[in-house]
């Protein structure tokens, strides 16, 4: 069955680095495109940016480029958030999510994984 | 790029019908037919419920219908049932190759 797994969330400070994983299983990993979606507390959903394929198709919100960066290890079936310069509204439970590509939707979702922004 | 707008909360009787709202513009919904509406229970992940604007996902139920008239999509849910209480969302693929999402809408069952 399709699985998506996120992992990585904790607290950190302002201003720090962190890195968020998504391990996907149960379908041919390669052809679909892999987003981050996030969540603050009570609130709504917000997608943060998107890894196809091809490595040099990624694309960002505008709230986080420049500081995230998102990129896919196909051999681990893996794709990674690394997220720098992080901000305290950026509190939230981050989830990966599946599209096919070219779809334009997303059909599965992981569990998600909480990164807290505090001092 | 700005989140759809959809109501922050929408409620009925059981049996009744009820509709969500989604507005956007003309660089993300009415660009693209590629709205769709998922469903979030507390502290879940959501769920897809609907996708290319009017399309079920098998298990869904035919309860759940949707549509787009111009930059406005629109997710109705029929014999409501209290299992439909949940947060529901809309989403839209937009021009600057970057996805959107409405703010949320509250859905209680009286």
């Amino acid at each position: 069955q399709v699985q998506l797994v996120e992992s990585g969330g904790v607290v950190v400070q302002p201003g720090g680095s962190l890195r968020l994983s998504c391990a996907a299983s149960g379908f041919t990993f390669s052809n679909f495109v892999i987003h981050w979606v996030r969540q603050a507390p009570g609130k709504g959903l917000e997608w943060v940016a998107l890894v196809a394929d091809d490595v040099n198709n990624r694309k960002y919100a505008d709230s986080v480029k420049g500081r995230f960066t998102i990129y896919r290890d196909n051999s681990k079936n893996t794709v990674y958030l690394q997220m720098n310069s992080l901000r305290t509204e950026e509190t939230s439970v981050y989830y990966c999510a599946r599209e096919r590509w070219g779809s334009l939707y997303f059909d599965y979702w992981g569990p998600g994984t909480l990164v807290t922004v505090s001092s | 790029q700005s989140a759809l707008t959809q109501p922050a909360s929408v409620s009925g009787s059981p049996g009744q019908s009820i509709t969500i709202s989604c507005a956007g513009t003309s660089s993300d919904i009415g660009h693209y037919d590629s709205v769709s509406w998922y469903q979030q229970y507390p502290g879940r992940a959501p769920q897809l419920l609907i996708y290319d604007v009017t399309q079920r996902p098998s298990g869904v139920s035919d309860r759940f219908s949707a549509s787009k008239s111009g930059n406005t999509a629109s997710l109705t849910i029929s014999g409501l049932r209290v299992e439909d209480e949940a947060e529901y969302y809309c989403c839209s693929h937009a021009t600057t190759s970057t996805w959107v999402f409405g703010g949320g809408t509250t859905v209680t069952v009286l």
